[in-house]
């Protein structure tokens, strides 16, 4: 089976600080995002990349939010200036195409928490 | 925005007894897929559905998409404490982006 895998499994920041999470997804996929989940809610989609772009974000994904693939493997997001409500579980997830039919594959998410 | 509800938003059930969760959306839907999320857990892909009307069993998980495609339901038989964790229905809305949109989940809590 397939992994995703993401680092770190959890982050403290305090406020105001910048993080980065990490990601390194399937190594054939095509299609990568990143979801928020803050803790015992839904998953809240961020953000889809596709082809080194964006392809879509959320109202969620503001200016404070960045997600690029530096060196063709790793896929990460970034928080200039995390605020207290950023604490949640952050899934990266890819698929092979951007097909219906395709399966999602989601990491085990790093827990971020901002005091 | 768009929206996917799930109903109920928790059950909980005697070890045997049968559970479903139902998925609306007041749009039409190109898709549904199904995650189960165990506590703790990142949500893991279960099944997709595509055809109005189409039904796909897995094991003791049956799955049901509405013939308006828009609606949803998965339906255990017979259920484990194995198949404690959240359900989330979700739509892959291909309309010349790439965005997922999760139901609100429906947590389940199986009783011995």
């Amino acid at each position: 089976e397939p992994e995703v895998t993401q680092t770190p499994s959890h982050q403290v920041t305090q406020m105001g600080q910048e993080v980065i999470l990490r990601c390194v997804p399937i190594s054939n996929h095509l299609y990568f995002y990143w979801y928020r989940q803050i803790l015992g809610q839904k998953v809240e989609f961020l953000v889809s990349f596709y082809n080194n772009e964006i392809s879509e974000k959320s109202e969620i994904f503001d200016d404070q939010f960045s997600v690029e693939r530096p060196d063709g493997s790793n896929f990460t997001l970034k928080i200039r200036s995390t605020k207290l409500e950023d604490s949640a579980m952050y899934f990266c997830a890819n698929t092979l195409r951007g097909r219906i039919t395709d399966t999602q594959y989601f990491g085990p998410g790093t827990r971020l928490t901002v005091l | 925005g768009q929206q996917v509800m799930q109903i109920p938003q928790y059950q909980h059930v005697q070890e045997g007894e049968d559970f479903t969760t139902y998925c609306n959306s007041s749009t039409t839907l190109s898709n549904i897929q199904w995650y189960k999320q165990r506590p703790g857990g990142h949500p893991v892909f279960l099944i997709q559905l595509v055809k109005s009307g189409e039904v796909k069993k897995q094991k003791r998980l049956t799955f049901q998409f509405g013939e308006a495609k828009k609606n949803s339901s998965l339906h255990i038989t017979a259920t484990q404490t194995t198949d404690v964790g959240t359900y989330f229905c979700a739509h892959l809305r291909t309309s010349g982006t790439y965005k997922y949109i999760f139901g609100t989940g429906t947590r389940l809590k199986v009783l011995a």
